[in-house]
């Protein structure tokens, strides 16, 4: 595909259950970021790959959260024990190489809604 | 940390109008970003600048780097342009800072 894609694009689960997102970058993109969006709210940095390495995740807000891009590609964010207050966008962006003046392009997000 | 204030938080305008939204930041950068995100759809990124002015379309964006403030102006804003218009700064690495957004409503 053309673009960053996402799945699901919603998910609702119950309090307690675990839930992994999919985030599928540019073919080729060495970066991938995931950010956090609550209600009303700007994006938030949760971490950040290069290829299949994980130099940042100083924003993922709990040990609950797991990110992992093992073949430097696709890249799930794993949830575990989910509370309400975990409901939000999640969205992953991808860029073409590491470096301050490259565009991050942004896939559809996937809103979770925790019941 | 870099504070990202955007302004106005809302915005109703009428077809045809002048669209001004304002991106004020406390520290330096490297980069900022104009995006725009539909209700229920990702972010799409309309402009990374870093100094001056850049136009696309209707859409024009520009940065003062001494004053670190950017503004996007919308020329003859039309109903298809309502979304919200989401300001993010670059430092001196990769990770983006984001406003809040402005919600920009515009009616026939």
């Amino acid at each position: 595909g053309a673009g960053v894609s996402q799945s699901p694009r919603y998910k609702v689960a119950k309090r307690g259950q675990d839930v992994a997102l999919r985030c599928d970058p540019i073919s080729g993109h060495v970066s991938l970021f995931w950010y956090q969006q609550a209600l009303g709210q700007g994006p938030e940095f949760l971490t950040y790959f290069q290829n299949e390495a994980q130099l940042d995740k100083s924003g993922l807000p709990s040990d609950r959260f797991f990110a992992e891009r093992p073949e430097g590609s696709v890249s799930t964010l794993k949830i575990q024990r989910t509370q309400q207050e975990d409901s939000a966008v999640y969205l992953c962006a991808s860029s073409l190489e590491w470096g301050r003046h490259n565009e991050q392009f942004f896939g559809p997000g996937t809103r979770l809604t925790v019941l | 940390k870099n504070e990202v204030e955007q302004s106005p938080q809302n915005l109703t305008a009428q077809e045809g109008e002048f669209i001004t939204i304002n991106c004020s930041y406390s520290v330096g950068i490297s980069a900022l970003h104009w995006l725009q995100q539909h209700p229920g759809g990702g972010i799409v990124s309309l402009f990374m600048l870093s100094s001056g002015k850049k136009k696309h379309g209707r859409l024009i964006a520009t940065i003062n780097i001494q004053e670190k403030h950017s503004s996007l102006h919308i020329t003859a804003s039309h109903p298809r342009d309502s979304a919200v218009y989401i300001c993010a700064v670059r430092g001196s690495n990769y990770k983006l800072t984001f406003g809040k957004g402005t919600l920009l409503t515009v009616n026939p």
